[in-house]
């Protein structure tokens, strides 16, 4: 149990254009998702956190009006890059946490593949 | 933010020798959790120990914890080279948010 899909696996696009990754929690209800991205060679860096029906709160620095997070449902959660540069060519890594995962599933995140986005 | 401070930054052993890698955090904490990732993939979760455990087993990785030393240690004995990959700790605060802030993690490398 708690598998945590994300899609797509790799995106390139232009710079200007957005992009949208979607991850789901295919066998848990994920009442938090969070999302991070992480450069070469780097940690993860948290950007924002996101409950089922509310707003997303993100991160200090974090641009909430370029990285658009929506959690509409106990299953999806989706970030959209818009107008996407160069600097934000990155891995973005989501995790669900929430009941119905497993023993802990509440405390611990469960981390999907990741999105790796090239921007052009 | 509560971050766990890994150490070493990096690891190398030969496979069949035990790996101890080790997480530093400066407030009190509910549990500690341990990741895994592999390279270009996403963390898998290894393990959990709660504040008041101070050893945990799971197969061939062991976990202490000193909460009086705000610290844990990773044991991985009988290593693998498919244990190759970037061990992260996570402190969890036990809020409301759960939000891990992670180090820079401790990179191991077994050579086989």
């Amino acid at each position: 149990g708690a598998v945590v899909s994300q899609h797509p696996s790799w995106v390139i696009c232009k710079s200007g254009t957005s992009v949208k990754i979607e991850c789901r929690s295919l066998d848990f209800q994920a009442t938090t998702m969070f999302w991070y991205r992480q450069f070469p060679k780097q940690s993860l860096m948290l950007m924002a956190t996101s409950n089922e029906g509310s707003k997303a709160t993100y991160e200090q620095g974090v641009e909430k009006d370029k990285f658009l997070i929506n959690h509409a449902s106990l299953t999806l959660s989706t970030l959209t890059v818009t107008s996407a540069h160069p600097e934000d060519s990155s891995f973005y890594i989501c995790s669900a946490s929430g009941p119905g995962g497993g023993a802990s599933s509440k405390e611990t995140q469960y981390f999907g593949p990741g999105t790796r986005l090239l921007v052009l | 933010s509560q971050q766990g401070e890994e150490d070493p930054q990096a690891l190398s052993i030969q496979e069949g020798e035990n790996a101890t890698m080790n997480c530093s955090y400066k407030t009190s904490i509910n549990n500690l959790q341990w990741y895994r990732q592999n390279s270009g993939r996403g963390l898998v979760h290894l393990i959990l120990i709660r504040s008041n455990e101070r050893e945990k087993h799971s197969g061939r990785l062991r976990v202490t914890l000193d909460t009086s030393k705000k610290s844990s240690s990773l044991l991985i004995t009988a290593s693998r080279a498919a244990d190759t990959a970037s061990y992260f700790c996570a402190p969890d605060l036990g809020n409301t948010g759960n939000q891990f802030y992670f180090g820079t993690g401790t990179s191991l490398t077994v050579i086989p």
